[in-house]
């Protein structure tokens, strides 16, 4: 078990750039969860995949924001024409489906839009 | 809809003292409750879960919390605190149904002193 890994940890962006962070689940984990968190502020939820279906996503979640789960492994989230109210640490968590299940989280990805 | 409120943004206590960080929730189902700590640039730890059965949690470093469903609260506690017990710690609450998605209070920054 290695845990949930994310990449880049750190992202410097320009505004108008698009960005595109990784995340890798622990291996078992059926369920991917992407969260925003603004400083000051606990983590919100952006969106949840069982597999590679992608089965929630928050009003948060704007049409400039993609995320994929292409063959249930790992995610990607995609942010196109960044605005500096993007900045925030992009937090991705794994679970197993069960009754009583718990969410497990990476390092996140901390993006800064200039 | 469920929510989390952390009564204190800031709680400062000396080192070896006893703590509690507060936390109340509502929800209209029965929910699964959470406190996670977050080290400063790192990603979100478990610390104590409860998902059904005895109301007393036990977790890591120390921690424990009770969960009171009549008071809808689920206050964490250690009896004596650590300089490097220092961190953000969240409360979140989960369904046991439906909806996958955590939702978090704002935090409560723990800062111990010497």
């Amino acid at each position: 078990d290695t845990g949930v890994s994310q990449n880049p940890r750190h992202k410097i962006t320009k505004r108008g750039q698009n960005v595109t962070f990784r995340c890798d689940p622990i291996s078992e984990h059926n369920r991917l969860y992407w969260y925003r968190q603004t400083l000051g502020q606990g983590p919100e939820f952006l969106t949840y995949f069982q597999n590679e279906a992608q089965l929630e996503k928050s009003r948060l979640l704007s049409d400039r924001f993609s995320a994929e789960r292409p063959k249930g492994s790992f995610s990607t989230l995609e942010i196109q024409r960044t605005e500096q109210g993007d900045s925030a640490m992009y937090l991705c968590a794994s679970s197993f489906r069960s009754g009583q299940e718990t969410q497990y989280f990476g390092p996140g990805t901390r993006l800064l839009v200039l | 809809a469920q929510s989390v409120t952390q009564l204190d943004s800031q709680v400062p206590v000396f080192e070896e003292a006893p703590v509690e960080l507060r936390c109340n929730y509502s929800s209209s189902v029965s929910v699964y409750l959470f406190w996670y700590v977050q080290y400063p640039n790192q990603g979100l730890q478990l610390l104590l879960k409860y998902l059904s059965g005895s109301t007393l949690v036990k977790g890591i470093n120390g921690f424990e919390a009770e969960f009171n469903k009549s008071q809808t609260s689920f206050h964490l506690r250690k009896p004596s605190v650590h300089i490097s017990d220092t961190a953000e710690y969240f409360c979140a609450v989960g369904m046991d149904t439906g909806r996958r998605a955590l939702t978090f209070g704002s935090g409560t920054r723990l800062q111990v002193q010497p």
